[in-house]
């Protein structure tokens, strides 16, 4: 089974309209961190946010938040007023203990989000 | 510049053929990661090096070996390429000292395999 799961495999809006991306996680540990990265389309990985498991704290940036909720597993991501240049594929990480004491992030499959003017 | 570094950035060899990516980081970080994307796949782990004299197997290392021939320098190799590890593959570093598992990606390198 995944430990990351983005169900979303493509997102398709129109400018100025909001979009949320959704990431299921599944862990046993409880110290664990949680990212998001987005891939543009010229293919760097760029980190957005990261959170760990002891705060749940939602987090606001400019038009992006995030929803985090252990309750139901789930660190969401939301863009409000979407524009093109947000278009990009997003990936959400999780970052658990493993043998030895390392942290080693596992990716979502990601979400392609495609903002049309 | 870059601080994680990758060469080449895009290659394109044929099947049978010995490939080595390369990586090189002037981070500092002690550990270094490969990774696989493909599309609608995600990243996945290749192999990864905590440090000079540790290497560690990742999720799907069949037909990839590594070295690490120094703190900043990690390649991945292809021993004999085959046209299903065509793929967009990353070099990461992180830092035991800062959050765990934060990864600092170089711009990628692309292969072809045909």
């Amino acid at each position: 089974a995944q430990k990351v799961t983005q169900a979303q495999t493509e997102i398709s809006v129109v400018e100025k309209e909001d979009v949320t991306l959704d990431c299921v996680y599944e862990t046993r540990d409880t110290t664990y961190y949680l990212f998001w990265y987005k891939q543009p389309p010229s293919g760097e990985l760029v980190f957005l946010i990261r959170r760990n498991s002891f705060d749940e704290q939602n987090e606001i940036s400019g038009r992006y938040s995030w929803n985090f909720q252990k309750s139901t597993s789930s660190f969401n991501f939301t863009i409000t007023a979407s524009q093109v240049v947000d278009s990009a594929v997003y990936f959400c990480a999780l970052s658990e203990a493993r043998t030895g004491g390392s942290y080693i992030p596992t990716f979502g499959r990601g979400t392609s989000l495609i903002v049309h003017p | 510049d870059a601080d994680v570094t990758q060469t080449p950035r895009n290659r394109i060899t044929k099947t049978g053929k010995r490939i080595m990516l390369e990586c090189s980081q002037t981070k500092g970080h002690d550990r270094m990661y490969w990774y696989r994307q493909d599309p609608g796949l995600g990243l996945r782990l290749i192999y990864y090096s905590f440090d000079v004299k540790d290497i560690n197997k990742g999720e799907i290392s069949d037909g990839y070996s590594v070295s690490r021939q120094a703190q900043a320098k990690f390649s991945l190799s292809l021993e004999s390429a085959i046209p299903n590890q065509t793929a967009l593959y990353f070099c990461a570093t992180s830092d035991l000292q800062t959050v765990p598992g934060e990864l600092f990606f170089g711009e990628g390198s692309r292969l072809t395999v045909l």
